[in-house]
């Protein structure tokens, strides 16, 4: 059975930084292209960033270009989003999703991230 | 990198058709196949229920239809049921990015 677990999700001043982490499990981690997407408070679905298999290739939605880096270890079946310089619009739920060819087939629980003072 | 656009919300009573809308632009929806489309229930993660315009994953009804013409793709629920009443959202392909539609929230009367 396919399992995304995020974590790393919280409460964080504007300006502040954070590191978000997905578990996967129950595929072969390496041969999928990831994804995060996040969802505001009341909001529609925004796609942020994917990452090729092998890691080589990272691609960003304009509004977090420069700021947030999306990063997977293989190894550890494992999937980060690094977010900095964050604002108050970037509080959302987190989701980190899996490829199956160009659509989002398997979506993890999804953590939240509040920027606030 | 503008959202797709869709109708706020759509309804229908027990049994009837309802369509969603989605348009873009010949750089997204337009210019590839590649369309899909997520039920989300209020608290939950999003599901797939149509990806490459047409194609349902194993487990969705059949009564859920995918289709495209030009730049508009829609989601075509056949006899539609109280537990079709959820938020809608269509995603195309872009080149290398991923624009997200800006959701359709469906009311079963």
């Amino acid at each position: 059975e396919v399992q995304l677990v995020e974590s790393g999700g919280g409460l964080v001043q504007p300006g502040g930084s954070l590191r978000l982490s997905c578990a996967a499990s129950g595929f072969t981690f390496s041969g999928y292209w990831m994804s995060w997407v996040r969802q505001a408070p009341g909001k529609g679905l925004e796609w942020l960033a994917n990452i090729k298999r092998d890691g080589g290739e990272r691609y960003y939605v304009d509004s977090v270009k420069g700021r947030f880096t999306i990063s997977r270890d293989n190894a550890k079946n494992s999937l980060y989003l690094e977010m900095n310089s964050l604002r108050a619009e970037d509080t959302a739920v987190y989701y980190c999703a899996r490829y199956s060819e160009y659509a989002l087939a398997y979506w993890g629980q999804g953590t939240l991230v509040t920027v606030s003072s | 990198q503008s959202a797709l656009t869709q109708p706020r919300s759509v309804s229908g009573s027990p049994g009837q058709s309802v369509a969603i809308s989605c348009t873009g632009t010949s750089s997204d929806v337009g210019g590839y196949n590649y369309v899909s489309w997520y039920q989300q229930y209020p608290g939950t993660a999003p599901k797939l229920f149509i990806s490459d315009v047409t194609k349902r994953p194993s487990g969705v009804p059949d009564r859920f239809s995918g289709s495209k013409s030009g730049n508009t793709a829609s989601l075509t629920i056949s006899g539609l049921q109280a537990e079709d009443e959820a938020d809608y959202y269509c995603c195309s392909y872009a080149g290398n990015n991923y624009v997200f539609g800006t959701g359709t929230k469906v009311t079963v009367l």
